[in-house]
């Protein structure tokens, strides 16, 4: 079974430029989850999908940050003017359903710096 | 509110000692309790969960965690360290969808 893909997998942009992340989930899970992991923190949820629609995007800074997953499979991640506090690894995860308990898998993440 | 500690930042073992890395949560229900695992470079790996039932839980590796309600804790363990353990793990609590993380633990593994 194929994990969860991740692209790319490091990214180094000036600060004020924009940028995007894209995750493809593992087939047949519909929700997928975008986190941000600060260097020395553990992953802060940004957002939550379930299928093509926002679960919860109570975290997510959305004069800056905006994600969409048409289709209810792919998912990006755009942010955009980027900060110098934006730098951060990226990870996306996805799980069968939303449903408690439930186990959600990770992706390799992608490595942004802003200069 | 729900939140997680992990009181230690870096542990540092020699190869084939014994670990514990420990975790706090905050939670007004009985929480489900996870424990990963962070390569450099990678995403995070699940080592073992706590949904219900045996408080004893076995995971991935060698691992196994055990969950204490009365401290609130769900402390992950190894009898002997391998110099591949080296990485950092975080214990997370959810109560319906949403992980809440801890800081992570960094462990050093000395030869």
């Amino acid at each position: 079974e194929a994990g969860v893909a991740q692209s790319p997998r490091y990214k180094i942009i000036e600060k004020r430029q924009s940028v995007a992340f894209w995750c493809n989930p593992i087939s047949g899970h519909a929700t997928l989850y975008w986190y941000q992991q600060i260097l020395g923190q553990g992953p802060k949820l940004l957002i939550q999908f379930q299928n093509n629609g926002v679960v919860d995007d109570s975290q997510l800074p959305k004069d800056r940050f905006s994600a969409e997953r048409l289709k209810g499979v792919d998912s990006t991640l755009k942010i955009q003017p980027a900060k110098l506090e934006d730098s951060a690894v990226y990870l996306c995860a996805s799980s069968l359903d939303r449903s408690s308990p439930n186990e959600q898998f990770f992706g390799p993440g992608t490595r942004l710096t802003v200069l | 509110a729900q939140s997680v500690t992990q009181p230690d930042i870096h542990i540092t073992v020699s190869e084939g000692a014994s670990l514990e890395l420990r975790c706090n949560y905050s939670y007004g229900a009985t929480p489900y309790l996870f424990w990963y695992v962070q390569s450099p470079g990678q995403g995070l790996q699940l080592l073992l969960k706590y949904f219900s039932g045996d408080t004893l839980v076995q995971g991935i590796k060698g691992f196994e965690a055990e969950f204490k309600r009365s401290q609130s804790s769900f402390n992950l363990r190894k009898p002997s360290v391998h110099w591949s353990d080296a990485a950092e793990y975080f214990c997370a609590v959810s109560g319906t969808y949403k992980y809440i993380f801890g800081t992570g633990t960094r462990l050093k593994v000395l030869a």
